[in-house]
Parts: structure tokens; C-alpha cells; sequence
């Protein structure tokens, strides 16, 4: 079956735009989660999805980064006013709530 | 707040064990994941330990002693394509969220 899988794979942008990257998990997985990762450093937990619960919000870095999930399947995650500091590779995770997540190849985003 | 440490690099050749430490301050601990990421591709699954012990999968094996907050991914019979960068991350309850170490890049050697 179909992993996870991202678009854009690769995003550049100028600052100050928005940009939105899209996720769409394993079919039938209930929990989704997105995280960053800069370059040569450890994933940082953005945001957490889980059936029709309440997001846990607590990773996003500012009020410039927002997410929603669509129908329990689809998400987006959007960066308003884009800093340089943004750039990194955006992943996407699923799960049934388990141990093991699977991810997404990731979009790279680089803000010029 | 929350840490984990591992060390940023560790080198070995084919055929060889090596293990990887993961030593963690975090609160609300559920357990501890461990991940292979190579250079360019996403991150994925290795194990998982809820209780102390060791799991072993394959080649694999992971330990976690809850008690010294302290955890580690043993490597045997070393290939190529082991070459990669290990992450442990501890789950918080219910699997809300993974917090990552920063990362140990495994050099294998001919």
C-alpha cells in the first residue's frame, strides 16, 4: 500500500511570503504529526493530530505556523510571513496511535 | 524541560558490534524509540521499549533501564548500509508527541 507521502518535495520561497505543505498520511491512521528538521540537527515536534480530538499545538514555534486536518486524512500545514529561520525539511508522520510512526520524504523549504 | 544525549558520531567496520547510547531528562515518560535515518530519506522505525530490558530484532537489539534513564541501540554483524544517522526519542503518554535526540551518525567501514 501507499506510505505517507508530501507536497511539495521542494518549496523556495522569498521572505515574507506564506507557503502551505501538504500531507497525506496511510489511509486508516488516526494520528498524524508533523515535525521540522534543520540541517544535521534532530526533529522538532511541530504539532499532533489525533482522530477528531483537539490538536496538540504545543511545538509550533509562533503564531505564524498554523495546521488543520481535513476530514480526519489530509493535512496542511501553513507558515505565514516566512522567515529565514524557517528553512528546513518539514516531516509528516502517521500512526494508529502506536509506537511506530511512518513518515513522509519531507519538503524542504528554504526561504531566500 | 526535556534532553536526551547521544553521541554525534561513532565509526566501525563491516562485521563489527557497535552500540549507541541514549541518556534522557524528559517528563512524562511512556518509552523509548529508536530511528534510522539515512542522508536525504526519512526517518524509520527500528524499536521500541516500554519496559526495562533488552528487545531484540534481527541484527538489532535495544536496552532501556527506566531507573538510570538511560538507553541504547546495539548494532551486530555491521554492514554497509548500516551507514546512516541513529535518533533515539522518548514518547510522551499516549503517543501525543516524540522528543528526538540530535542524532549519531554511524560511519561503517570496509
Amino acid at each position: 500500500g501507499a506510505g505517507v507521502s508530501q507536497s511539495p518535495s521542494n518549496k523556495v520561497t522569498e521572505k515574507g511570503k506564506d507557503v502551505e505543505l501538504r500531507c497525506d498520511p496511510i489511509s486508516g491512521h488516526t494520528a498524524l504529526y508533523w515535525y521540522r528538521q534543520s540541517l544535521g540537527q534532530g526533529l522538532e515536534f511541530l504539532i499532533y493530530f489525533q482522530g477528531n480530538s483537539a490538536p496538540d499545538k504545543s511545538g509550533l514555534p509562533s503564531d505564524r505556523f498554523s495546521a488543520e486536518r481535513t476530514g480526519g486524512s489530509v493535512s496542511t500545514l501553513t507558515i505565514q510571513r516566512t522567515q529565514q529561520e524557517d528553512s528546513a525539511v518539514y516531516l509528516c508522520a502517521s500512526s494508529f496511535g502506536e509506537a511506530e510512526q511512518y513518515f513522509g520524504p519531507g519538503t524542504r523549504l528554504t526561504v531566500t | 524541560g526535556q534532553s536526551l544525549e547521544q553521541p554525534s558520531e561513532v565509526t566501525a567496520v563491516e562485521g563489527a558490534i557497535v552500540q549507541i547510547n541514549c541518556t534522557y531528562q524528559t517528563s512524562g515518560f511512556y518509552g523509548l524509540s529508536w530511528y534510522q535515518q539515512h542522508d536525504g530519506g526519512a526517518p524509520t522505525f527500528l524499536s521500541y521499549n516500554a519496559l526495562d530490558g533488552l528487545e531484540e530484532t534481527g541484527r538489532f537489539s535495544s536496552f532501556l533501564s527506566r531507573s538510570d534513564s538511560y538507553g541504547y541501540l546495539l548494532l551486530q554483524e555491521l554492514q554497509m548500509k548500516d551507514s546512516a544517522s541513529y535518533f533515539c526519542a522518548v514518547a510522551s503518554p499516549g503517543f501525543q508527541k516524540l522528543v528526538f535526540g540530535t542524532g549519531t551518525r554511524l560511519l561503517v567501514s570496509p
